[in-house]
């Protein structure tokens, strides 16, 4: 079966420092999402892809994150410098009109930032 | 500004019984609702959808639950499973061409054996 995949899984890094994640969607799928997910809280939508182009980056906080998807495939999501309040879950997630929009999440990169 | 509320964080349940999770939403616009089940360590997986022109949608134990008028959405669970502990999360699509997700905070089911 088809599968979103993430890389690194866990992340832990000194505040002030860059840190990338990287996300392979499925195989097809068009749009891709990069969420971050704090804990105790549900996933909150950074940006959106549909192939090369953003078509959403509002929640994205712009002045250290970045996020890039140069062939439409795979992404990067970077962040420079990090801070403490950066430590959550960072999912990916991709979708297509074939299969109803519906979103397939990754596994996620667990960043600690101390 | 939090379109989709889940205000039980947590529910416990014993092996057998119906689990009931609750979800509200605020954005008459949405036009499609999601539950999403998470395990520790692992992305969120799809479960069960629904669309805002139906008012129920059943896939096996799991039965979803629109009530437009009151903005409000359930999930039921019978039987619960031990294997069903998990996080739930409700999310909502915008509508039209709009496909971002909203989601709420989630509710963390345990079942009891």
């Amino acid at each position: 079966e088809a599968e979103v995949a993430q890389s690194p899984r866990y992340k832990i890094t000194e505040k002030s420092q860059a840190v990338a994640f990287w996300c392979d969607p499925i195989s097809g799928h068009a749009t891709l999402y990069w969420y971050r997910q704090i804990l105790g809280q549900g996933p909150e939508l950074l940006v959106q892809f549909q192939d090369e182009s953003v078509v959403d980056d509002s929640q994205l906080p712009k002045d250290r994150f970045s996020a890039e998807r140069l062939k439409g495939v795979d992404s990067t999501l970077k962040i420079q410098p990090a801070e403490l309040g950066d430590s959550a879950m960072y999912l990916c997630a991709s979708s297509s009109r074939l299969a109803g929009y519906e979103q397939y999440f990754g596994p996620g990169t667990r960043l600690t930032v101390t | 500004d939090q379109q989709v509320k889940q205000n039980s964080p947590s529910l416990s349940v014993q092996e057998g019984r119906i689990s009931i999770l609750n979800c509200d939403y605020t954005n008459s616009m949405f036009d499609y609702f999601l539950w999403y089940k998470k395990y520790p360590a692992e992305g969120p997986t799809f479960l069960i959808s629904i669309s805002s022109i139906k008012d129920k949608n059943e896939d096996g134990r799991f039965t979803v639950f629109l009530n437009k008028s009151a903005k409000h959405l359930s999930l039921h669970i019978v039987p619960s499973q031990p294997g069903d502990s998990a996080v739930y999360f409700c999310a909502a699509r915008g509508g039209s061409n709009d496909y971002k997700l909203s989601f709420g905070a989630g509710t963390t089911v345990t079942v009891r054996a």
